[in-house]
């Protein structure tokens, strides 16, 4: 069974521009997560989809958005980027409970 | 909202000797506490969960303890080997979707 799939794995954008990273969850699985990790903050939840919808949403600027499509895939979206926003983006899929992380995506705002 | 506290942000231990690593929570409504082990470069891995209707599970050489009386929950990791070393995270949340994590603990075990 394949895992949670991330792509692109690495990001560099100037800012002000805006980013769209994509996440295929575990077969099977509706809810997907997405958390920001950095040194100084850690992992910190951003939102999360289940069916379509955005279920639970996390304490970050509207700058940060996110979507789920029929297939359970997500993308999420970042626009206006700033510095700030350099960091490692995971996704987490999951069906009964355990949540399961992709690899994550690095970005890195110049 | 829930807030999760880790403790300590580093540990050191010979091999083979046994690490503890300790979490507090804020939210008594949470119920359900993962562990996840994430080595350099690489994806947070679950490792070990513990539900609130459960006090103590137990994997092989890896353990978790639950207080929910005292919101607190630990992590046990026994006969420790060079593998282990690497940053842990503990998690409190109701249900799986919205996790909040501590701030991580560096593992190093020393041959």
């Amino acid at each position: 069974k394949a895992g949670v799939t991330q792509t692109p794995r690495y990001l560099i954008k100037t800012r002000g521009q805006q980013v769209t990273l994509s996440c295929s969850p575990i077969s099977g699985h509706r809810s997907v997560s997405w958390y920001q990790q950095t040194p100084g903050q850690g992992l910190q939840f951003l939102f999360e989809y289940f069916s379509e919808t955005q279920r639970n949403k996390g304490n970050f600027p509207g700058r940060f958005s996110g979507r789920q499509f029929s297939n359970s895939r997500s993308e999420m979206n970042v626009s206006t980027l700033e510095l700030g926003d350099s960091a490692l983006y995971l996704c987490a899929s999951s069906l009964t409970g355990e949540a399961f992380f992709g690899q994550g995506t690095r970005l890195t705002v110049v | 909202g829930e807030n999760v506290e880790q403790h300590p942000s580093t540990l050191s231990v010979q091999e083979g000797d046994s690490a503890v690593i300790k979490c507090t929570y804020s939210d008594s409504a949470s119920n359900y506490f993962p562990w996840y082990k994430q080595e350099l470069g690489k994806r947070p891995q679950l490792i070990i969960d513990i539900r609130s209707n459960v006090g103590e599970k137990k994997d092989q050489r890896i353990a978790v303890t639950l207080n929910k009386t005292a919101k607190h929950f630990s992590l046990h990791i026994t006969e420790t080997q060079p593998e282990d070393s690497a940053v842990y995270f503990c998690a409190a949340s109701k249900g799986a979707q919205k996790l909040v994590f501590g701030q991580g603990t560096r593992l190093t075990i020393n041959p």
